[in-house]
């Protein structure tokens, strides 16, 4: 069975700095890799998704991810963040069994907080 | 494009009621899929619709079922409800089942059982 672990309940970064959101996994197969992200009170929005290709994959809102099969790692980065970036980030995986559908496996989450 | 939606956003129900969550996915998106969030357990898939037929189900009792109808509105329903039950129940629709297709998701809506 698939898994997800986010190693980090929180990070703390300034504003401007670059931030970092690890994620690793672990599946059977090709990994089909996602990010989202949680403000207060609302669903899960879609950042990022790795499929296939290149390892460095950009995303919404200057958001991008590395992922590394060596290292059965997908992390979120991001050069200069923002205040309004402090949220509940969440890495998932599909199951690539194809009878799995979508169905996604979540990591705990990561909440970042970014002080100004 | 309408973004996908959840009725009603917040419910309070007693234990051993049954309660009955809408979603209304994306328009032209034809797989619904049903999410609960607890602090305790995190998110957990709860099951997947296409065209009408249940594909997927994850771990949960038999007291969690759902349906999807011709025009891909799904409803989940939870009967007898438990104090534990209480979460946010997410629903995401997506185009379609290959990998290349994300998911979206909806607001949610807030189950308390008291």
């Amino acid at each position: 069975a698939q898994s997800v672990a986010q190693p980090e309940d929180q990070v703390n970064v300034a504003e401007g700095n670059p931030l970092t959101v690890k994620c690793t996994y672990s599946v059977s197969g090709n990994p089909y890799l996602f990010w989202y992200v949680q403000y207060p009170n609302r669903g899960l929005q879609f950042l990022l998704k790795y499929i296939t290709g290149d390892n460095l994959v950009k995303g919404s809102y200057g958001f991008e991810a590395e992922f590394n099969k060596s290292q059965t790692s997908f992390h979120l980065k991001k050069p200069s963040a923002l205040v309004s970036d402090s949220a509940l980030y969440f890495c998932a995986v599909r199951d690539p069994i194809k009878a799995a559908g979508n169905k996604l496996t979540f990591g705990g989450g990561t909440r970042v907080l970014v002080k100004p | 494009k309408a973004g996908v939606t959840q009725t009603p956003r917040y419910l309070i129900k007693t234990r051993g009621q049954q309660v009955t969550l809408s979603c209304s996915p994306i328009s032209g998106h034809r797989s619904v899929s049903w999410y609960q969030q607890t602090p305790g357990q995190g998110l957990q898939f709860l099951f997947e619709y296409f065209s009408e037929t249940q594909r997927n189900k994850g771990n949960f009792p038999g007291r969690f079922s759902g349906r999807q109808f011709s025009n891909s509105r799904s409803e989940m329903n939870v009967s007898t409800l438990e104090l534990g039950d209480s979460a946010l129940y997410l629903c995401a629709s997506s185009f379609g089942t290959a990998p290349s297709y994300e998911q979206y998701f909806g607001p949610g809506t807030r189950l308390t059982v008291t």
